[in-house]
C-alpha cells in the first residue's frame, strides 16, 4: 500500500513569505502528526490531528499553523518565514502498529 | 536535563559486528518505545516498536526496553554496509498523548 505522501520535496522561500507544506497519509490512517527536524534541535513536534481535530500541540510559534481535511490529508503552514525555519518537516501517520513518516519537505529560507 | 538522551557517535564498526545503541530517558511516564533508521534524504523508517519492558526481536534486530533503569537499547547482530544510518530512538506515554519525543540520533557506519 502506499505510504505517507509529502509534497513538495523541496521548497526555497525568501525570509517574510509563507509556505504551505502537504501531507497525505496512509489510507485509513486518521491522525497525522507534523515534526520539525534540524541538526542542532533534532526531530522536534510541531502537531497532532485526528479527524480535523488538533488533539496537541509543540512548543513552536503562531506562525506555524495546521489543519487537517476530512480525507485526513493535511496542510502545515509557516507565515512570516525566517532563516530559521530552515529545516526537514516531516509528516507521520499513526495506527495501532507506530508512526510511518514520509521522506518530508526540505524547506530552504534564504 | 533532556527528556531523551542518546549519545550522537558516530559510531564505526567493521561488517559483521554487533551494534548496541542506547538511549536514557527521564519522564517515567513512557511507555511505548520505538527505533526509527533514517538513511540521508530520507524520513525516518520504523524499526521497531516496544510497549513496556521487555524484548522484542526481528530478523537481526533486537530492542530491549528497561523501565526501572530508564533505558532502552537497540542490537544489531551481523551488521552490514547497508545498516549505515542514523538511528533514533522515540517514546511517548500513550493515552491522550500523541506527541513522540525523540533522541538526537546516533549516526551508525558499517565499514566493507
Amino acid at each position: 500500500k502506499a505510504g505517507v505522501t509529502q509534497t513538495p520535496r523541496y521548497l526555497i522561500k525568501t525570509r517574510g513569505q509563507q509556505v504551505t507544506l502537504s501531507c497525505s497519509p496512509i489510507s485509513g490512517h486518521r491522525s497525522v502528526s507534523w515534526y520539525q527536524q534540524t541538526p542542532g534541535q533534532g526531530l522536534q513536534f510541531l502537531f497532532e490531528y485526528f479527524s480535523e481535530t488538533q488533539r496537541n500541540k509543540g512548543n513552536f510559534p503562531g506562525r506555524f499553523s495546521g489543519r487537517q481535511f476530512s480525507n485526513s490529508r493535511s496542510e502545515m503552514n509557516v507565515s512570516t518565514l525566517e532563516l530559521g525555519d530552515s529545516a526537514l518537516y516531516l509528516c507521520a501517520s499513526a495506527s495501532s502498529g507506530g508512526y510511518t513518516f514520509g521522506s518530508g519537505t526540505r524547506l530552504t529560507v534564504v | 536535563q533532556k527528556e531523551v538522551e542518546q549519545d550522537p557517535g558516530p559510531l564505526s564498526v567493521p561488517e559483521g559486528a554487533i551494534v548496541s545503541l542506547n538511549c536514557t530517558y527521564s519522564n517515567s511516564a513512557f511507555q511505548y518505545f520505538m527505533w526509527y533508521r533514517q538513511y540521508s534524504r530520507k524520513g525516518p523508517e520504523l524499526l521497531m516498536y516496544t510497549y513496556s519492558s521487555g524484548n522484542k526481536e526481528d530478523g537481526r534486530f533486537t530492542a530491549q526496553v528497561d523501565k526501572s533503569s530508564k533505558y532502552i537499547s537497540l542490537f544489531i547482530r551481523d551488521s552490514q554496509p547497508s545498516d549505515s544510518a542514523t538511528y533514533l530512538c522515540a517514546m511517548n506515554s500513550g493515552g491522550s498523548n500523541y506527541k513522540l519525543t525523540f533522541g538526537k540520533g546516533t549516526l551508525l557506519t558499517v565499514n566493507p
